[in-house]
């Protein structure tokens, strides 16, 4: 089933911050988060394991709650770099064969 | 640094035509995926390869989509007749045999467009 992102979309000033939100209705193993700018492949940014870790450097960082099967990402003091469409992409499996991406949440940084 | 080739970049073609879309996954890489993304939605899994077996193509609409990886490297979607509904971005992804922390990584796209 589909994990559902929010917000379906924000607009930041850069230096500003903020938060997507990544749900599932099932238990999740791991959860995978992308950045694609319009007309681009998706490009990985990182990955949570189960197990609760908060990962990221410098200025982009996710976090993993696997109780309430939920996923957050950061993003810090904005940069116009970081506009484009994010997608969490979950793992059911524990093996990351596959992957169900949710409908994305488009952020747009403005200078 | 190792990327999925893909190609055409750009296709446009006329409804019932065949289209055939070409990835080459990062070299080593056993698992290889073809996604279909329509604009403002995430990617949907069409076809999933280990090596030179599909694994899951339960979404791939087998009357008109196929997909084959004869020697386990590159691989080759086809759709034959194609539809208005067929436009779209076409991914391939590519990752190491299954991990807990393996991710997949995505080539560039093919966009179809049907007139």
């Amino acid at each position: 089933q589909q994990p559902v992102q929010s917000p379906q979309a924000v607009i930041l000033r850069e230096g500003e911050d903020a938060v997507i939100n990544c749900s599932s209705s099932k238990a999740l193993y791991s959860v995978h988060w992308y950045r694609q700018k319009h007309g681009e492949a998706p490009v990985f940014l990182m990955i949570l394991l189960k197990g609760g870790e908060q990962k990221g450097h410098e200025k982009i960082s996710a976090s993993f709650n696997e109780k309430k099967q939920q996923s957050s990402l950061y993003l810090t003091a904005s940069q116009l770099s970081y506009s484009g469409t994010y997608f969490c992409g979950t793992d059911g499996s524990g093996s990351a064969r596959q992957l169900t991406f949710g409908s994305g949440t488009q952020l747009t940084v403005l200078p | 640094e190792a990327e999925v080739a893909q190609s055409p970049r750009y296709k446009i073609t006329e409804k019932s035509q065949a289209v055939a879309f070409w990835c080459d996954p990062i070299s080593g890489h056993a698992t290889l995926y073809w996604y279909r993304q329509i604009l403002g939605q995430g990617p949907e899994l069409l076809v999933q390869f280990q090596d030179e077996s599909v694994v899951d193509d339960s979404q791939l609409p087998k009357d008109r989509f196929s997909a084959e990886r004869l020697k386990g490297v590159d691989s080759t979607l086809k759709i034959q007749p194609a539809e208005l509904g067929d436009s779209a971005m076409y991914l391939c992804a590519s990752s190491p045999r299954p991990g807990v922390q393996e991710t997949q990584y995505f080539g560039p796209g093919t966009r179809l467009l049907v007139l």
